[in-house]
């Protein structure tokens, strides 16, 4: 079963503007994670934030944790035509080592 | 190598027949993961090794799946009795393990069942 939701499903938007993915989870956590990936096929791993930070940045990521509402942010600036693609969050709860994915964003950067 | 590696890249196979999905993890990685995923929705897993033992494989669907890894690296997804419901993609990740579970995946394995 699938413990995140993205939010919104898909999201197209012009090249240069900041594009806003959402994340909501149900269980406590120990980390979560943001992963892009192109094309159905390899996931690759943008960012992690740990339960007790609640801001984090990676050249044009930005990345929040609200762990009182089980959710999390993730903002892309200055958007380009290269981060079209879908974006997951992942979530590993408290004990555990797998990760429980949502079902994603698909964000589409328009030239 | 630099990442995980899988293979084969792509498995089209009959239904009823056995199949084998390899993954290489980055080396130093003691623990390894495999998911599945199918069109549209987001991975889920299926089994996590630590080392040679499998530490959790609550996600495998059912006893026509298993996998081993035996040398605490290389490790084998093995489908017996293949349904044209297995068809997905099947990713491997490895991390540095427990306390760095940062996962990084390899570019997976599309499985067709006719």
């Amino acid at each position: 079963s699938q413990q995140g939701e993205e939010d919104p499903q898909a999201l197209s938007i012009q090249e240069g503007e900041n594009a806003t993915m959402n994340c909501s989870y149900k269980t406590s956590i120990n980390n979560l994670q943001w992963y892009r990936q192109n094309s159905g096929r390899g996931l690759v791993h943008l960012i992690l934030i740990r339960s007790n930070e609640r801001e984090k940045h990676s050249g044009r990521l930005r990345v929040t944790l609200d762990t009182s509402k089980k959710s999390s942010s993730l903002l892309i600036t200055a958007s380009r035509a290269a981060d079209t693609a879908s974006y997951f969050c992942a979530t590993d709860a408290q004990g555990a080592q797998k990760l429980v994915f949502g079902q994603g964003t698909r964000l589409t950067i328009n030239p | 190598g630099a990442g995980v590696s899988q293979t084969p890249s792509n498995k089209v196979t009959e239904k009823g027949k056995y199949v084998e999905l390899r993954c290489d993890p980055i080396s130093g990685h003691t623990a390894l993961y495999w998911y599945r995923q199918s069109l549209g929705q987001g991975p889920e897993f299926l089994i996590y090794f630590q080392g040679t033992g499998a530490a959790d494989d609550s996600g495998l669907p059912n006893d026509r799946f298993f996998a081993v890894r035996p040398e605490g690296s290389v490790s084998t997804l093995k489908i017996q009795r293949t349904e044209r419901g297995d068809s997905a993609v099947y990713l491997c990740a490895s991390s540095r393990g427990r306390a760095y579970n940062e996962q990084f995946f390899g570019p997976g394995t599309r499985l067709t069942v006719l």
